[in-house]
Formats: structure tokens, C-alpha cells, sequence
């Protein structure tokens, strides 16, 4: 499976200020995802990068509140805008590469994000 | 859109006792349902998949069904160790479409 990396691991923020958090992928994988884990909860999904073209956000998510980029097939960023304390969460990519046929998602190690 | 609904939210074994972990899907076109572990502070990691076309799938310890007419399947756990406590998520997709998850099962083993 594909060797994912997310930059930063943690970080403290204060209100009010934005964070990007970055997902890098050792190969290149035809979809990327961000998701959502607050503290003891399941995973929601924010929305799915597109290479060359907008996200595709879910119900509940806005681009001028997690605006996504994906400039290529290894690459993604979200950020986080505007944080408040409930944006205090494990924010996730993951990857499916369905050029190999597969549809099996693999996860990032997560961005821990905690809003002050 | 796809509802998955994961139960029990808790459950709690001996060591080397069975484990069942069912989810029951809403759409009756998801096609692909696979099980993810999570230990405390550590990403999801796959653990065992399953596809519409075929009713069961076996690695070593870790078995998934599927009843595809009712909508469900499990993760069964046998011989259940220390090392197997973690969370436990289910989900479905129609395959080449996004995941939705269940709301998880907290595993514990007892020593």
C-alpha cells in the first residue's frame, strides 16, 4: 500500500486563525480524501480532493471554511479557516488508487488539532 | 445517502474468546464493505474486506460475512488477544464512491 505523511502531526491554535495541513503520498493515487475525527467519535468525511478541479465537500462542509487544494496525484492540502474551539479534531487523508483496480482507502497519521 | 449502523458501541471479551461486531447497511447498491482497526492515537488500519459477490472471507483469526438480502454483515474475532483491544470501525461503499462509516465498537480484551 501507498506511504502516507501528514505535516503537522499536532498543533495548538489559537481562535480565530487558519492552519493548512498538508498529505503526501509516496505514489500516484487517483483519489484523495479528508476527513474528520472529533475525540471518541467516527470518521465523517469533509471532502474529496480533485486533481485539477474544485473538492467535492459532503453536507455540512463549506469550501470557504476548509478550502482543499490538490495540485497533483502525491499532494493535498486542507485548511482549517477561522478555527474555533469546536474545530478541535483528528483531521485524516486517505487514498485509493483506482488505477489499480482498487477501491481500498488508506489512512494518513492524522493531524491533531487543538483550538484555544 | 448510505446509513451504517455498528453495534454494540462496546464490548468486552476474555482472552481467547470470540468476538462479533455487526453493521447493518441502508443501500441496497453498496457493494463493498470493509473493517478498520484503531488503537489509541494510531490512524485506521484496514483489517479485512469484503465485496458483494461472494457471503464470507476469512484471514486467520479475523472472519467477515455478508447477507447481502438483510443488509448486514460482521467481523467475527476468535481466539481473542490482549493486542486485538482497539476500535473497531465498519463501512460500506458502492465501490469507486465514498466510504461511510459506522459509529465504531470499543473492543476490549480481558486478560
Amino acid at each position: 500500500s501507498a506511504v502516507i505523511s501528514q505535516k503537522p502531526s499536532r498543533d495548538i491554535c489559537q481562535r480565530g486563525t487558519s492552519l493548512t495541513i498538508q498529505c503526501q503520498v509516496d505514489s500516484q493515487v487517483t483519489m484523495m480524501f479528508w476527513y474528520r475525527q472529533q475525540p471518541r467519535q467516527s470518521l465523517t468525511l469533509i471532502a474529496t480532493a480533485n486533481q485539477g478541479s474544485e473538492a467535492t465537500y459532503e453536507s455540512g462542509f463549506v469550501i470557504d471554511k476548509f478550502p482543499i487544494s490538490r495540485p497533483n496525484l502525491t499532494f493535498s492540502t486542507l485548511t482549517v479557516s477561522n478555527m474555533s474551539p469546536e474545530d478541535s479534531s483528528i483531521y485524516l487523508c486517505s487514498v485509493e488508487d483506482r488505477d489499480r483496480g482498487t477501491d481500498t482507502q488508506y489512512f494518513g497519521p492524522g493531524t491533531r488539532l487543538t483550538v484555544l | 445517502g448510505e446509513n451504517v449502523e455498528q453495534h454494540p458501541s462496546t464490548l468486552s471479551v476474555q482472552e481467547g474468546d470470540s468476538a462479533v461486531i455487526k453493521c447493518t447497511y441502508s443501500d441496497s447498491a453498496s457493494n463493498y464493505f470493509p473493517w478498520y482497526k484503531q488503537e489509541l492515537g494510531k490512524r485506521p488500519q484496514l483489517i479485512i474486506d469484503i465485496r458483494s459477490n461472494v457471503g464470507e472471507k476469512k484471514d486467520q483469526r479475523i472472519a467477515v460475512t455478508l447477507n447481502k438480502t438483510a443488509k448486514h454483515f460482521s467481523l467475527h474475532i476468535t481466539e481473542t488477544q490482549p493486542e486485538d483491544s482497539a476500535v473497531y470501525f465498519c463501512a460500506a461503499s458502492k465501490g469507486n464512491e465514498k466510504l461511510t462509516f459506522g459509529t465504531g465498537t470499543r473492543l476490549t480484551i480481558i486478560p
